[in-house]
């Protein structure tokens, strides 16, 4: 299994242009999720997929949209891209709990992306 | 205040010392709990669930503190390899398992 795959791994954009980053999983989980990571601030949840067919804003949904395309593909676009959204991007999924278990988050290599 | 609290560190400690993280939650609905190690550039990996009863997992050991909101993170014999950033993750649970993180704390080893 690859686990939670992400690409591209680095991407370098100019305000205002759009891009998408793609996100799959081969782990059949039901909820996918995307977070940006800043120096200080930790992992903070953009959107989130708790099943095919659904997505939800989190904290820091602004100037981001996403698509769950199927169970495995969940992507994320910037339409117009700014410095402020320079970072560093996961995506994830999350297994079901079982018996005894809690449920565990797989995460994707990351994307660093640069606005200039 | 945040939901997820920790000493950011850095915590630097020779090889083969103990070590203590802890963490703070706000949100008493909280359902399950977490330590993920990310190295640097990497993304988090799981480390091990936090349970009521505490769990020993080699030389780590995490406990928590329902009363008190309260989770710990114990490493024995500290070795290079442990240097990493330790990350307090908490569950709010519900249909959405939203997970939310604290901000890491990081640990050198030093030879």
């Amino acid at each position: 299994n690859a686990g939670v795959t992400q690409t591209p791994k680095f991407q370098v954009l100019k305000t205002g242009q759009s891009m998408t980053l793609q996100c799959a999983q081969d782990m059949n989980h039901n909820s996918m999720y995307w977070y940006r990571q800043d120096p200080g601030m930790g992992l903070r949840l953009i959107y989130y997929s708790a099943s095919e067919g659904t997505t939800d804003k989190g904290e820091v949904p602004n100037g981001y949209n996403v698509s769950r395309l199927n169970k495995r593909e969940f992507s994320l676009r910037l339409e117009s891209a700014a410095p402020s959204q320079t970072s560093v991007y996961f995506c994830a999924s999350l297994s079901p709990a079982s018996g005894s278990s809690y449920n565990e988050q797989f995460f994707g290599p990351g994307t660093r992306l640069t606005v200039l | 205040r945040k939901e997820v609290e920790q000493d950011p560190g850095p915590f630097n400690v020779p090889e083969g010392a103990t070590v203590a993280f802890n963490c703070t939650y706000s949100n008493s609905a909280s359902q399950s709990f977490f330590w993920y190690r990310q190295d640097c550039r990497k993304e988090p990996k799981l480390l091990m669930s936090v349970y009521s009863s505490g769990n020993e997992d080699g030389r780590f050991t995490a406990q928590l503190n329902r009363a008190s909101q309260y989770i710990s993170l114990l490493i024995r014999d500290s070795k290079l390899s442990d240097s990493a950033t330790y990350l307090c993750v908490v569950n709010r649970g519900g249909a959405t398992n939203k997970l939310i993180f604290g901000t890491g704390t990081l640990l050198a080893v030093q030879p």
